[in-house]
């Protein structure tokens, strides 16, 4: 069974620059979580989706990101326009029920 | 305060002995309490989970939970160099993990 896969592995950007991201979770979980670790700080929680609907978004930084889920399968995850700030590793993990988060391998935001 | 809180490390030990990974939270409404391993570059990896007060045993893993304390802790048998990664404690609060920062540890033969 394929794991949580997100792409792009990396994305080196410019100040300005939209990016968006792309996590596919385990089939069949319903849950699907975004997170970001910025260097030297813990993991951040970003939103939770249940299916196509955002059930916490209370992590979102502002109004530069955006996430969506359309259907309920794959998620988006869109920085625009990003900044320096908004480097780090954002990870997606996925659930059944909600207990146990699986995580992606992240994908690695350089804003230059 | 921190609402997980872990010593960042690094953490040393010799391969064979015990490593004790610790970790404290404030929210005392926390009823689920996870420890990942992350190799530098990869994914979180699930170790372990605990909901109960007392000791969980998995293998050459036990983690350990007491609420009244708020303290959670990771204990490691025989460590190997191949368990020197970064763990990070992560407790699940209304419906989402809080993680800490993280403990670096580090099995030298």
């Amino acid at each position: 069974e394929a794991g949580v896969t997100q792409f792009p592995s990396h994305s080196v950007i410019e100040k300005g620059q939209t990016v968006t991201l792309r996590c596919d979770p385990i089939s069949g979980h319903d849950n699907l979580y975004w997170y970001r670790r910025v260097m030297g700080k813990e993991i951040k929680f970003l939103l939770h989706f249940v299916k196509e609907s955002k059930q916490d978004e209370s992590g979102m930084p502002n109004n530069r990101f955006l996430a969506e889920r359309t259907g309920g399968t794959y998620s988006t995850l869109k920085v625009q326009p990003a900044e320096l700030e908004d480097s780090g590793v954002y990870f997606c993990a996925s659930s059944l029920a909600g207990n146990v988060l699986f995580f992606g391998s992240g994908t690695q935001l350089s804003v230059l | 305060q921190k609402e997980v809180e872990q010593n960042s490390g690094p953490l040393s030990v010799p391969e064979g002995a015990i490593a004790s990974l610790n970790c404290t939270y404030s929210d005392r409404g926390s009823q689920s309490f996870f420890w990942y391993r992350q190799y530098s570059g990869k994914s979180p990896e699930l170790i372990m989970f605990i909901y109960s007060n007392g000791d969980k045993e998995d293998g050459r893993f036990t983690a350990q939970l007491n609420k009244a304390s708020q303290y959670v802790s990771l204990l490691i048998r025989d460590s190997q160099p191949s368990d020197s990664a970064t763990y990070l404690c992560a407790v699940r609060g209304t419906d989402k993990l809080i993680f800490g920062t993280g403990t670096r540890l580090q099995v030298f033969p």
